[in-house]
């Protein structure tokens, strides 16, 4: 089992819809969620972190953290074309480590 | 914001070249991560550092060294190109543990 697991998708929403990416991770005593966006050719940047059970929200995100499932997800509210790019979960698997286990990501299109 | 700089964006050399990749931080981070992206492997981790001449090994570091001896600069070496070293390379550093990865804009890496 890989420490961190994305369905690759493609995930293909309409302009306006609810996106919802998801994320399982391997490790129970993981303390540290991140998920980055990574548009084509470029590299990933930082959009959401959470760090307790439940959810957390910015603006049209919010990630959302079930520990007893080993669960993490990212919701994207009124999706926009801009928003088509791929999603990867990072999780800070060992405690005292200072490196993250990513995912393959996830690959989201937001129709027009 | 904190800004990660690898010194070229795209890079073309010849099989058996020695290749050095360049990374520069500037916000005084202690932890510095080289990984490779290839389609449908996501991120793999090459080498890491927690602090100056200190080096640890990722998941796949043959073929490569690294060296730093500034806590600013991470070098990644390719002792001698091959082309399945062909790659997105993503250079990353980040304050430490709870923090997320801030990544500099890579480097395309062709070997021919």
């Amino acid at each position: 089992q890989k420490e961190v697991e994305q369905n690759s998708g493609p995930l293909s929403v309409p302009e306006g819809a609810i996106a919802s990416l998801n994320c399982t991770y391997s490790d129970r005593g993981s303390q540290s969620f991140f998920w980055y966006r990574q548009y084509s050719g470029k590299s990933p940047e930082l959009i959401m972190f959470i760090y307790s059970n439940g959810d957390k929200e910015d603006g049209r995100f919010t990630a959302q953290l079930n520990k007893a499932s080993q669960y993490v997800s990212l919701l994207i509210r009124d999706s926009q074309p801009s928003d088509s790019a791929t999603y990867l979960c990072a999780v800070n698997i060992r405690a005292g480590a200072n490196n993250l286990f990513f995912g393959t990501g996830t690959r989201l299109t937001v129709i027009p | 914001d904190v800004k990660v700089t690898q010194s070229s964006r795209y890079l073309v050399k010849r099989t058996g070249e020695k290749v050095f990749l360049e990374c520069v931080q500037d916000m005084d981070h202690e932890n510095m991560f080289w990984y490779r992206q290839d389609p449908g492997l996501g991120l793999r981790l090459i080498y890491f550092s927690y602090d100056v001449k200190m080096k640890e090994k990722g998941d796949i570091p043959e073929g490569y060294s690294v060296s730093r001896e500034k806590k600013e600069r991470f070098s990644l070496i390719l002792e001698s190109a091959s082309t399945n070293q062909t790659s997105m390379y993503l250079c990353a550093s980040t304050p430490g543990q709870g923090n997320g990865y801030t990544f500099g804009s890579g480097t395309r890496l062709t070997v021919v």
